[in-house]
This record gives structure tokens, sequence and C-alpha cells, in this order.
């Protein structure tokens, strides 16, 4: 079955180190995205990638930095810049969000991967 | 940029019927959807606007005003499993393609 999977599910980093979550989807989607949810509150955009090669900041990208070389693959780094890293991590991926249609818009979520900074 | 505003928590009860409002701000507008999220797991896509109206897809209903800035999602026949979050999401028209949340809306669902 297609889908997305995130590695790891549950991750703890000391302060100052940098620590890289996995995010692949075999639904041949062109884009990708990273969302950072917190305790009670809704999803914010950190970064998204509308083909190989390419990707844009979002609402909250400092501290993070991503990569997109291949198109089934968008992994998200936490750097030690980010002063508050402890959160859930929601990868997700779309056909196609420049086309018209219910389908090429509809996100598609990966499982997340819950961060926690000792 | 974009604001949107929903409630922050709401309680109903089993076989009722309840209904989640969301309106936003924004600069251009091209489409809102509705997921739902259990407590620790992923958003799952529930619905899609783009014009204005009703949709249906069984028990759960969403409407559309663009000329207002607002959306509803209606849950029908409530059962004890639809006790969730709703995220409220908005895409905006021009380049920036990814969706927009609200901080959701906690639903709970009492026997």
């Amino acid at each position: 079955d297609g889908g997305i999977t995130q590695s790891p599910k549950y991750l703890f980093r000391k302060e100052g180190q940098n620590v890289t979550l996995s995010c692949e989807q075999n639904l041949n989607h062109d884009a990708m995205y990273w969302y950072r949810q917190d305790p009670g509150q809704g999803l914010r955009l950190i970064y998204y990638s509308q083909i190989v090669n390419d990707f844009q900041k979002g609402d909250i990208a400092e501290g993070y930095s991503v990569s997109r070389e291949k198109k089934e693959s968008f992994p998200l780094t936490v750097t030690s810049a980010q002063k508050n890293p402890t959160a859930f991590y929601l990868c997700a991926s779309s056909l196609d969000p420049g086309s018209a249609g219910t389908g090429a818009n509809v996100l598609t979520f990966g499982a997340g991967s819950r961060l926690t900074v000792l | 940029g974009q604001n949107i505003d929903q409630p922050t928590e709401m309680t109903a009860t089993e076989g009722a019927i309840v209904q989640i409002n969301c309106t936003y701000q924004t600069s251009g507008f091209n489409g809102l959807f509705w997921y739902q999220q259990h407590a620790g797991e992923a958003p799952t896509f529930l619905s899609y606007n783009v014009l204005d109206g009703l949709e249906e897809k069984g028990r759960f209903s969403s409407f559309l005003s663009r000329s207002k800035g607002y959306s509803y999602l209606l849950l029908k026949e409530l059962q004890m499993k639809d006790s969730a979050s709703y995220l409220c999401a908005v895409r905006e028209a021009g380049g920036r393609r990814a969706l927009t949340f609200g901080s959701g809306t906690r639903l709970q669902v009492q026997p």
C-alpha cells in the first residue's frame, strides 16, 4: 500500500545536538511538507517543496533545514539553533498543489515523529 | 498572511448534531479543508470546499461562504469515536501552495 513513512517515531536529543527526521513517500506525489505541532495547538508550516531540488521556507523555518534530492524523500534536520525543538513533527505530501481539483490538494500525512529535548 | 479562528473546545452528546465554525482572513483564497485528528495521531482528510455551499459526505457536511470568510463542519449522529480535534485549513491562491491550519477545535462526545 502507498503511504508516507516517518522515522523515528520517538526521538530524544540532548541540547546542542542536530537531529534528522526521515520522511519517505511512495505515492508519487510532487509536493512534500513539514509541519510542527505543539500541545493543544494547530499545525505550523516549517518547510515545503513543490518539486525535486527546490524548497521554500514556511512560517517557522528558523533553526531547521531540509533537502529534496529525490522525489520520494524530504528529510528535516532540527539544528542546535532551534531554541525550543520539543514538539510533534508531521510530514505530508500532495499530488500537485498547482493543479485544480480536490485530489491534487489533499495532504496525506505520515504518523509523525515526537522529538523531546533532554 | 492568513488568520484562521476556531473555537478551542466543544462538548456534545452521543447521537446529537454539532457544528464547528471556522472564520478566516486571507489575501487570496483557493480552498478550505477540514481534517480530523485523534490524540497523538496524524490528521486525516474529511472535506474540501472551494465554491460556496454545502458539501455532504455521510455523517459529515461542510459549508463555505467565501464572501463572509466563513466555514462550518457539521457532524450528525455523533458517536464516541468522533471525539477528536477538528482542524480547519486554508489554501491561498498564488505562489504559496501549502495549507495554513487553524489551532483546531477539540470535540468531546459524552454518553
